[in-house]
């Protein structure tokens, strides 16, 4: 049952080039969307979020887009670091009380110097 | 910055034993939360505690798993009879008002069940 789907298990880019993480869900459910960043051996550390009525967020270098009647979110990050190298997760949840988060499966970012 | 503590970062045990993994959420925290990730997979919702009880559960956590807040502080995860399939990383997370925004996680324990 894959509520949340990244399609793309690894993304290569350039430094300083746009990094682009896509997202799909299918519970339509769904209402609050986030990004997670993972190193190996540490825990996830929360990114960005958005709630679904926005369509953009904006923090800094990240920015997240969602598309509801496609039920499909991206993040954005540019200019790209060789620090941003890591796993990218994708989380959603239906409310934000205590509410579980469904993960996708994550990204492999690598960005070359 | 606060943190979410979790103890051992390693447990290896033979199947069949009891495990309690340890977790110190953010002081101010109201909502806890435990996670799991197996090797190559995703990582999956196991349990939120509210309030001293569980608000929600998911079909994962069957009755071979409990938490408790024993004190102020502590989080724990008990599994009483651990099965190959229980190696994971179990990742505790804790969060103020419930939104998903401010999880803190914590940076895991791997459980290593021989």
């Amino acid at each position: 049952d894959q509520q949340v789907k990244q399609n793309s298990p690894s993304l290569s880019v350039q430094e300083g080039r746009i990094s682009i993480l896509n997202c799909d869900y299918t519970n339509s459910m769904f209402d609050y969307f986030l990004w997670y960043k993972k190193y190996p051996a540490e825990g996830p550390t929360f990114l960005i979020s958005i709630s679904s009525i926005k369509d953009k967020n904006e923090d800094g270098r990240f920015t997240v887009f969602l598309n509801k009647s496609a039920k499909h979110l991206s993040l954005h990050i540019v200019p790209s670091q060789p620090g941003d190298s890591a796993v990218y997760f994708c989380a959603a949840s239906v409310g934000n009380a205590g509410n579980m988060l469904t993960f996708g499966g994550g990204t492999r970012l690598m960005v070359k110097p | 910055e606060p943190e979410v503590t979790q103890t051992p970062s390693h447990q290896v045990t033979q199947m069949g034993q009891e495990v309690i993994l340890r977790c110190v959420p953010i002081s101010n925290h109201l909502y806890f939360y435990w996670y799991r990730q197996i090797l190559g997979q995703k990582v999956e919702f196991l349990v939120s505690f509210y309030n001293n009880e569980i608000s929600e559960k998911s079909e994962i956590f069957d009755d071979q798993f409990s938490v408790e807040r024993p004190d102020g502080s502590n989080f724990t995860l008990k599994i009483r009879s651990t099965k190959l399939e229980d190696s994971a990383m179990y990742f505790c997370a804790s969060s103020e008002a419930g939104q998903g925004a401010g999880y803190t996680f914590g940076s895991g324990t791997r459980l290593t069940v021989v």
